[in-house]
């Protein structure tokens, strides 16, 4: 049930756009986004739910495809900050509200 | 708000021992889900506790145990410690009535010798 998260790291420079999917072969009822710094533990920066209701950061946008249960983070005009590594968690309506997280996307922003 | 802690913050145990971990989420969450997190396989979902009742659990082996009291704060105990079993343990809180987003703690660091 662990969705599939590409790529496995990217780096950018600073300025430059990301784009980070996440797929699920189960039928999802929501998708979170968090992300890690080193040694730090977990953010939380947005949920997507079926039916297209969205919260989180206004900095940081993602979609959700429920057709096929995708869904990509999109970070725009990256800062160093940006860096750490983001996981992406999908939620089944039938099992409480529990998350499967990805093995997770290193993002390294450079200067 | 105080955020979630976790006790204690690191551990060192000798393999076939067990060990009792401490989970207390933010004031007024009733959920509590217990994750591993180790290098090669991300964050991998232990269980999940709400009102004190287990409400979902992933595929971890029976050694893994959790519980969770009345006042929310919730305890993992893995027993028969196995080298594998070396990982970062976060529990995350949250208000569990819906897909609300969950806040982590910062983690308890467990090494099996």
């Amino acid at each position: 049930q662990q969705p599939v998260q590409s790529p496995q790291a990217v780096i950018l420079r600073e300025g430059e756009d990301a784009v980070i999917n996440c797929s699920s072969s189960k039928a999802l009822y929501s998708v979170h986004w968090y992300r890690q710094k080193h040694g730090e533990a977990p953010v939380f920066l947005m949920i997507l739910l079926k039916g297209g209701e969205q919260k989180g950061h206004e900095k940081i946008s993602a979609s959700f495809n429920e057709k096929k249960q995708q869904s990509s983070l999109y970070l725009t005009a990256s800062q160093l900050s940006y860096s750490g590594t983001y996981f992406c968690g999908t939620g089944l309506r039938d099992s409480g509200y529990a998350l499967n997280f990805g093995k997770g996307t290193s993002l390294l922003v450079t200067p | 708000k105080a955020g979630v802690t976790q006790t204690p913050r690191y551990l060192i145990k000798t393999r076939g021992q067990q060990v009792t971990l401490s989970c207390s989420p933010i004031s007024g969450h009733r959920s509590v889900s217990w994750y591993q997190q180790t290098p090669g396989q991300g964050l991998q979902f232990l269980f999940e506790y709400f009102s004190e009742t287990q409400r979902n659990k992933g595929n971890f082996p029976g050694r893994f145990s959790g519980r969770q009291f009345s006042n929310s704060r919730s305890e993992m105990n893995v027993s028969t410690l196995e080298l594998g079993d070396s990982a970062l343990y976060l529990c995350a809180s949250s208000d569990g009535t819906g897909a609300h987003e969950q806040y982590f703690g910062p983690g308890t660091r467990l090494t099996v010798t």
